[in-house]
């Protein structure tokens, strides 16, 4: 079965600092990757998604991700955080065994949080 | 356009009661799935609804279902509520054309707390 993980439970950062969430999938041929963001009390806003092409995504909020094949992962990055950004982070990957592309597998989420 | 919305935001029940979230897509889109979150299950899918039927599942007892309606709008409903059902009931919605690039854009939820 695929699954993802996300290693990082929590996250404490600067603001001004930079970031990267870090992300890895088991899944044999091309995943299709997502981000989803997270403010306490809200439902998923979706940050980026690759499906394929380029492996450097650029998302809103000034996020960007690389999918690395070989190295099974599709880490979260931001060149500078600003306080806004404390939330908590969710990769995903479509579950392509189950026949359809509206089953997500989500990792268990990584909390950031940003010291001023 | 507007987003997926969830009614109701809160939801207090008592063990054996029945509930019935409901959620209304992104104009347009005609998937609709939904996932329960928990602090210890995390993010886990629930089934998806497309044309008015189930089109995927996932691995939760019968006591929760589901159902679409013409207008794209989907509820889903679990009875004999257990303690265990207290999570965020998730709502998302798609274009649901099948293809890989579908896109996935959720609801605030519903919070349901079971007593």
């Amino acid at each position: 079965a695929q699954s993802v993980t996300q290693p990082d439970i929590h996250i404490t950062v600067s603001e001004g600092a930079s970031l990267e969430l870090r992300c890895n999938y088991s899944y044999g041929a091309t995943p299709y990757l997502f981000w989803y963001v997270q403010s306490p009390g809200q439902g998923l806003q979706l940050l980026l998604k690759y499906f394929s092409g380029d492996t450097l995504v650029q998302g809103i909020k000034g996020f960007e991700a690389e999918f690395k094949r070989s190295q099974s992962s599709f880490n979260l990055r931001k060149p500078s955080v600003h306080w806004s950004d404390a939330a908590e982070y969710f990769c995903a990957v479509v579950d392509s065994f189950s026949g359809g592309y509206n089953k997500l597998i989500f990792g268990a989420g990584t909390r950031l949080a940003v010291h001023p | 356009k507007a987003g997926v919305t969830q009614t109701p935001r809160y939801l207090i029940k008592t063990r054996g009661q029945q509930v019935t979230l409901s959620c209304s897509p992104i104009s347009g889109h005609r998937s609709v799935s939904w996932y329960q979150q928990t602090p210890g299950q995390g993010l886990q899918f629930l089934f998806e609804y497309f044309s008015e039927t189930q089109r995927n599942k996932g691995n939760f007892p019968g006591r929760f279902s589901g159902r679409q309606f013409s207008n794209s709008r989907s509820e889903m409903n679990v009875s004999t509520l257990e303690l265990g059902d207290s999570a965020l009931y998730l709502c998302a919605s798609s274009p649901g054309q099948g293809s890989s690039t579908d896109t996935q854009y959720f609801g605030p939820g519903t919070r349901l707390t079971v007593l």
